[in-house]
């Protein structure tokens, strides 16, 4: 199994450019997870998924969009790029046998400018 | 609101020598922690978890209620040990993760 995939690795985005980040995992997992990770400062969480066709908002979802059509994938889209998102975004799974274990993707670097 | 703190932002021992990362945790239910590590380079990974109450690479981390805190410790810590810490708080569909510690080991 290649677990969590995320692409592309690092990418440099100009203002109000859009892109988006894509996210795999092949566990069969149910919940995914996108993460922003700035500087010096934890995890949050930008939206998640249950399952497929099921998204939510989580703490910081403003400026960013999520699909989720198939169980295997979930992209993040940006609109219109800002130099807040600069930020190494992850992507995370887990089942849903009650255990919360995540597993996380190598993460992106995003830099706007 | 559901909150994860994580004290000090960088702790440095010697090899040998005992560690505690701290993390508290405000939540009102019944939490799940959680205790994930990024070593240079690599994904974060899940070490280990309140549930399971196992030992984990030598580490330990011991849920206090009463004082909502979730320490992780190690009786003689490993270069090897060197990394980033991360404490969660696993609630319904959410996660919160604390700031994290980075650990470094010295010779």
């Amino acid at each position: 199994n290649a677990g969590v995939t995320q692409t592309p690795k690092f990418r440099i985005l100009k203002i109000g450019q859009s892109m988006t980040l894509q996210c795999a995992q092949d566990m069969n997992h149910n919940y995914m997870y996108w993460y922003r990770q700035d500087p010096g400062m934890g995890l949050k969480l930008i939206y998640y998924s249950v399952g497929a066709g099921i998204t939510d908002k989580g703490e910081v979802p403003n400026g960013y969009n999520v699909s989720r059509s198939t169980t295997e994938d979930f992209p993040l889209r940006l609109e219109l790029a800002a130099p807040s998102q600069t930020s190494v975004y992850f992507c995370a799974s887990r089942g849903t046998s009650g255990n919360y274990e995540q597993y996380f993707g190598p993460g992106t670097r995003l830099t706007v400018t | 609101a559901q909150r994860v703190t994580q004290p000090e932002k960088l702790l440095s021992v010697f090899k040998g020598a005992p560690v505690e990362l701290k993390c508290n945790y405000s939540y009102s239910g019944s939490p799940e922690l959680f205790w994930y590590v990024q070593y240079s380079r690599q994904r974060l990974q899940l070490l280990l978890r309140h549930i399971s109450r196992e030992s984990i690479k030598g580490f330990t981390a011991d849920l206090n209620k009463g004082e909502t805190s979730f320490h992780l410790k190690k009786p003689f810590a490993q270069e090897e040990d060197s990394a980033m810490y991360y404490c969660a708080l696993g609630y319904g569909q959410n996660f919160v993760f604390g700031p994290g510690t980075r650990l470094s080991v010295l010779p």
